[in-house]
């Protein structure tokens, strides 16, 4: 298993250009996430989803948008980017929430910069 | 104030020593996570726990969810121990986790 794929790990971006950051996992799991850590900060989660077709806002989802067509994609679509958009990103995902011994599984991370 | 306060925020110790890293948390919680962070980024999970005590090799972590307190040890420490581990606090059936900004540590051979 390849586990979550999230790509491109780094990126720059204009002010006001889009892009898109692509997140897969092979491990069939409901629950997907992404976060964004910025310096000296814990992670934020900006949107998640529950299963293929139901998405959710986070604590940071403006700017951001996201869909879940199949359990494997969970694509993260930033729109008119801004500086304040500059952070690294993890998608993360995750079998089934709450249970004991349910481990979060990360991708890599993307450092985007927006300038 | 944040939910989730880690401490010390940064530790640096020598090749051998005992590790404790101390979690707090302000707000009723179900389970919670720990998380190791090497330099390049990528995010490890260590143990996810809603009670009592888990140990692998190493690396122990407890919790007492009453005094709402965890914490992370580390055994015989080592300087590829070295890295920053986080703590994530579980609320509610949404799985929204709520993480401590995370602690330094550095071990020295």
């Amino acid at each position: 298993n390849a586990g979550v794929t999230q790509t491109p790990k780094f990126r720059i971006l204009k002010i006001g250009q889009s892009m898109t950051l692509q997140c897969t996992q092979d491990m069939n799991h409901n629950y997907m996430y992404w976060y964004r850590q910025d310096p000296g900060m814990g992670l934020k989660l900006i949107y998640y989803s529950v299963g293929a077709g139901i998405t959710d806002k986070g604590e940071v989802p403006n700017g951001y948008n996201v869909s879940r067509s199949t359990t494997e994609d969970f694509p993260l679509r930033l729109e008119l980017a801004a500086p304040s958009q500059t952070s690294v990103y993890f998608c993360a995902s995750s079998p089934t929430p709450g249970r004991t011994n349910e481990k979060l599984f990360f991708g890599s991370g993307t450092q985007l910069s927006v300038l | 104030k944040n939910e989730v306060e880690q401490s010390p925020q940064n530790l640096t110790a020598q090749e051998g020593e005992f590790i404790t890293i101390n979690c707090s948390y302000s707000v009723g919680i179900s389970a919670l996570h720990w998380l190791q962070q090497h330099p390049g980024g990528g995010i490890v999970s260590l143990f996810m726990l809603s009670s009592g005590k888990k140990k692998h090799g190493r690396l122990i972590a407890t919790i007492n969810i009453q005094e709402k307190h965890s914490s992370l040890h580390i055994t015989a420490s080592h300087p590829r121990d070295s890295a920053v581990y986080i703590c994530a606090a579980l609320r509610g059936s949404n799985y929204k986790l709520t993480f401590g900004k995370g602690t330094l540590l550095t071990v020295n051979p």
